[in-house]
């Protein structure tokens, strides 16, 4: 059974820092192109960007208003995704959800979301 | 800002049939690209429907239904049950490596 746990979230202040992770099981993590999407409260889901597996390289993709200030990593050893993010703003507050991504053409599985505020 | 757009509410009866539309560009929608359905209960995670434009991920009930036509994509629900009641959103990749969400359809079941 494929299981996605994100963890990490919490408040922050604008400004701050944090990372997010994303631990995997059930299917072959290392061979998955993974997605983070966000949704802040009462609002839609936006996507907030892709890395692909190692094997299929290629550069990592990012959503407009996180380019430059998001980083998405992965740690195939411990089938592990990260979303590491810097100079947060207040409309980053969202639940984070890591999915799986069928190569660039759906999401077929996602975690539960993590909780991250940012607020002074 | 969706650069997709749907619905805000569409509502039906128990057992009849409702349409979201979920209308792009030929820079999302229109591309060779396909476009994905997502089923989203409050508080919950989405939950994938459709993908590749009209198929359907084992165990979601064949009730459901995706077609696509130039830049506009459409998910049915047929024999409408108040357990569908959810937010729906559809989803895209482009031609600028993103993908983009629709805004996201209430489904009210009356």
């Amino acid at each position: 059974e494929v299981q996605l746990v994100e963890s990490g979230g919490g408040l922050v202040k604008p400004g701050g820092s944090l990372r997010l992770s994303c631990a995997s099981s059930g299917f072959t993590f290392s061979n998955a192109w993974m997605t983070w999407v966000r949704q802040a409260p009462g609002k839609g889901l936006e996507w907030v960007g892709l890395i692909k597996s190692k094997t299929d390289g290629g550069p990592t993709d990012y959503a407009a208003p996180v380019k430059g200030r998001f980083t998405i990593s992965r740690d195939d050893s411990k089938n592990t995704l990260y979303l590491h993010m810097n100079s947060l703003k207040t409309e980053d507050t969202a639940v984070y959800y890591c999915a799986t991504d069928f190569y660039g053409d759906y999401f077929d599985y996602w975690g539960q979301g993590t909780l991250v505020t940012v607020s002074s | 800002q969706s650069a997709l757009t749907q619905p805000a509410s569409v509502s039906g009866t128990p057992g009849q049939s409702i349409t979201i539309s979920c209308t792009g560009t030929s820079g999302d929608v229109g591309t060779h690209k396909f476009v994905s359905w997502y089923q989203q209960y409050p508080g919950k995670a989405p939950k994938l429907m459709i993908y590749e434009d009209t198929k359907r991920p084992s165990g979601v009930s064949n009730r459901f239904s995706g077609s696509k036509s130039g830049n506009t994509a459409s998910l049915t629900i047929s024999g409408l049950q108040p357990e569908d009641e959810a937010d729906y959103y559809c989803c895209s990749y482009t031609r600028s490596r993103n993908y983009v969400f629709g805004p996201g359809t209430k489904v009210t079941v009356l």
